[in-house]
């Protein structure tokens, strides 16, 4: 078992939409939890960084971390076109970038 | 402000030959790390590297390498590819290598083939 797994989709919603993406891991242990977006040929990009429990938002975008159900969301409001990607989680125990552990993507389209 | 840049964009090499790989980071960044990404694990943590030493490595092979220069810039090599090894490498940079007080930004990667 992966320590965290997320749904590979791929994910395909209209525009306008509200769009939920999703996490789950195993190490009670992690506490920084973060979001990337990645386009075709790019590389990922952070989107939302949260610490420990709790919400966090930023436009159009909500983290949620729920520690006691190893849980992490993304929601995206309004969903535009452009927000199609492929959206990795990623946690860690420490803040050090190199103990950084990501989740497989989840490939998310947007249909106009 | 310039991005991370990796070079070159596309390899194609056959099993047995080496390959080198190289990053510039972001003016000022420090830290860089390499990262190993395919369909089947992800993205993977390879190594990091922090004003010339390497201070973290994850779980791959020798044949993974890299070294730092003093102006930062970065090189991976990896020695007598496998088919497995058929991956994007992604090169990212920060000024610290802390998440939780630093943004680590990535570069566009180098699609590696192995035939």
């Amino acid at each position: 078992q992966k320590e965290v797994e997320q749904d590979p989709g791929p994910l395909s919603v209209p525009e306008g939409a509200i769009v939920s993406l999703n996490c789950t891991y195993s190490n009670s242990a992690f506490q920084y939890f973060m979001w990337y977006r990645q386009y075709s040929r790019k590389g990922p990009e952070l989107l939302m960084y949260t610490y420990s429990s709790g919400n966090k938002e930023d436009g159009r975008f909500t983290a949620q971390v729920d520690k006691s159900s190893k849980y992490i969301s993304l929601f995206i409001r309004d969903s535009q076109p452009s927000d199609s990607a492929t959206y990795l989680c990623a946690m860690t125990r420490y803040s050090s970038a190199s103990k950084i552990i990501f989740g497989s993507g989840t490939r998310l389209s947007i249909r106009p | 402000k310039a991005g991370v840049t990796q070079t070159p964009r596309y390899l194609i090499k056959t099993r047995g030959q080496q390959v080198t790989l190289s990053c510039s980071p972001i003016s000022g960044h420090r830290s860089v790390s390499w990262y190993q990404q395919t369909p089947g694990q992800g993205l993977q943590f390879l190594f990091e590297y922090f004003s010339e030493t390497q201070r973290n490595k994850g779980n791959f092979p020798g044949r993974f390498s890299g070294r730092q220069f003093s102006n930062s810039r970065s090189e991976m090599n990896v020695s007598t590819l496998e088919l497995g090894d058929s991956a994007l490498y992604l090169c990212a940079s920060s000024f610290t290598g802390e998440t939780s007080t630093d943004t680590q930004y990535f570069g566009p990667g180098t699609r590696l083939t192995v035939l």
